[in-house]
């Protein structure tokens, strides 16, 4: 099983500044095959990267993703209110076990 | 577009079989798409239950292997999730959604399920 793990566990910001977050992978996954989701309180996930670069459609190009192997990160370059949630990241790789990150939940400072 | 929503009881007793429909609606079961079930307890994050294709093919987390049957009902144009067993760490708000390829993209907005006596 390919275990992720996701840092910070909860990240601190402003609007208007920059987030990095971090998905770390137990092994090499291809590229092709991690995910980030932005999950809000009360609500289902939402796709926001595949191919740990593409952005789903409708996402804003503030968000963005990359990384290879075994280091992934989401970036959020500048902050909306609308932005403060929970993220995670998902990997296909380890069939067919489709594991989730714990998740970074993004709040506002 | 896709639109998907869960029906099941949304309280079970210890023991009992957990019993949940994902209806499609606004398209086909029966395209090139895998049919999934995440879960989430109260307050964590996010557990990959398993899958099926129209195919009938299936893939379970193995933690959940012998306890879990995902399906597909063509004829409904809705998909299945069962769990047997259940106890109290089944207690979750459970999640129907596709997967056209490595990525969900398409969820449902999810049934609580408790489990208690």
């Amino acid at each position: 099983e390919i275990v992720l793990t996701q840092s910070p566990g909860t990240l601190s910001l402003s609007p208007g500044e920059r987030a990095t977050l971090s998905c770390r992978a137990s092994q090499s996954v291809s590229s092709s095959y991690l995910a980030w989701y932005q999950q809000k309180l009360g609500q289902p996930p939402r796709l926001l990267i595949s191919g740990a670069s593409s952005r789903a459609t409708g996402i804003p190009d503030r968000f963005s993703g990359s990384g290879s192997g075994t280091d992934f990160t989401l970036t959020i370059s500048r902050l909306e209110p609308e932005d403060f949630a929970v993220y995670y990241c998902q990997q296909f790789g380890g069939s067919p076990m489709y594991t989730f990150g714990q998740g970074t939940k993004l709040e506002i400072k | 577009q896709v639109q998907l929503q869960e029906s099941g009881p949304g309280l079970l007793k210890p023991s009992e079989t957990l019993s949940l429909t994902c209806t499609v609606s606004g398209g086909s079961v029966i395209s090139s798409n895998w049919w999934i079930w995440v879960r989430q307890p109260p307050g964590k994050g996010l557990e990959w239950i398993g899958e099926t294709y129209h195919s009938g093919s299936t893939n379970y987390n193995p933690s959940l292997k012998g306890r879990v049957s995902v399906s597909v009902d063509k004829s409904k144009n809705q998909f299945s999730l069962k769990l047997t067993s259940v106890t109290a760490a089944d207690t979750a708000v459970y999640y129907c959604a596709r997967r056209p390829y490595y990525a969900v993209d398409v969820w449902g907005q999810g049934t609580m399920v408790t489990v208690s006596s």
